[in-house]
């Protein structure tokens, strides 16, 4: 069974203090993973798109990564701003289905 | 503006009573899809639709109908609500379906 499994489920940082979160995946054919954010009570934000294992894309202060197995979202020196819940997502095969994993809920203090 | 319109943000209603949520956008998208949010169970894919007339089920579809008539508006139908699709919805656009999608504000339902 396709799978998504991000980690950690909260993350609380303080400012500047840089750190990772992970999604790790389960798909017969990868054909796209995603990361957004998300804000309360707000519609997810789109991030980055990665599409084969060893690429990497970069945003301000924010770096995913791509595997064969997993994706990172590094954050360097994260702000106040950057709190959010951030989601990964899957995309499988040719069909349009898309698996979001539970997400990572990211908190930094000033 | 480019952007996914969802109407209404807020509905309160009754097991039972049919009821439609519209979602529009603006950017020439052909791939759209809505979604539900529940807590602990995070995002999941109601149904999506590659192009005009094109829809397919994704992992959640029971209790829900959908239609693409035009390619700028893809609405949810729920024939018949009950209590456990009360939740948060949100309707999704695309320029293709491996491109990020630009989400609505959402719609929060509750069926009681």
């Amino acid at each position: 069974e396709d799978q998504v499994t991000q980690s950690p489920e909260a993350l609380r940082l303080q400012e500047g203090e840089s750190s990772s979160l992970n999604c790790s995946y389960t798909v017969s054919g990868l054909r796209g993973l995603f990361w957004y954010r998300q804000d309360p009570g707000k519609g997810p934000e789109f991030l980055f798109t990665l599409y084969s294992a060893g690429e990497e894309k970069e945003k301000e202060r924010l770096k995913a990564t791509l595997t064969k197995k997993e994706s990172f979202l590094h954050i360097t020196a994260p702000k106040p701003e950057d709190s959010a819940t951030y989601l990964c997502a899957v995309q499988e095969g040719i069909g349009g289905k898309l698996i979001f994993g539970q997400g990572t809920e990211l908190s930094v203090k000033p | 503006e480019a952007q996914v319109t969802q109407n209404p943000r807020y509905l309160i209603t009754v097991t039972g009573k049919k009821l439609t949520v519209t979602c529009s956008q603006n950017m020439n998208h052909e791939y759209m899809s809505w979604y539900r949010q529940d807590p602990g169970l995070g995002l999941r894919q109601i149904y999506y639709s590659m192009n005009v007339e094109v829809t397919d089920k994704g992992d959640v579809p029971e209790g829900y109908k959908v239609s693409r008539k035009e390619k700028r508006n893809f609405p949810l139908i729920l024939e018949s609500p009950s209590p456990n699709q009360t939740s948060l919805y949100f309707c999704a656009s695309s320029v293709r379906v491996d491109y990020g999608y630009t989400f609505g504000s959402g719609t929060r339902l509750t069926v009681v």
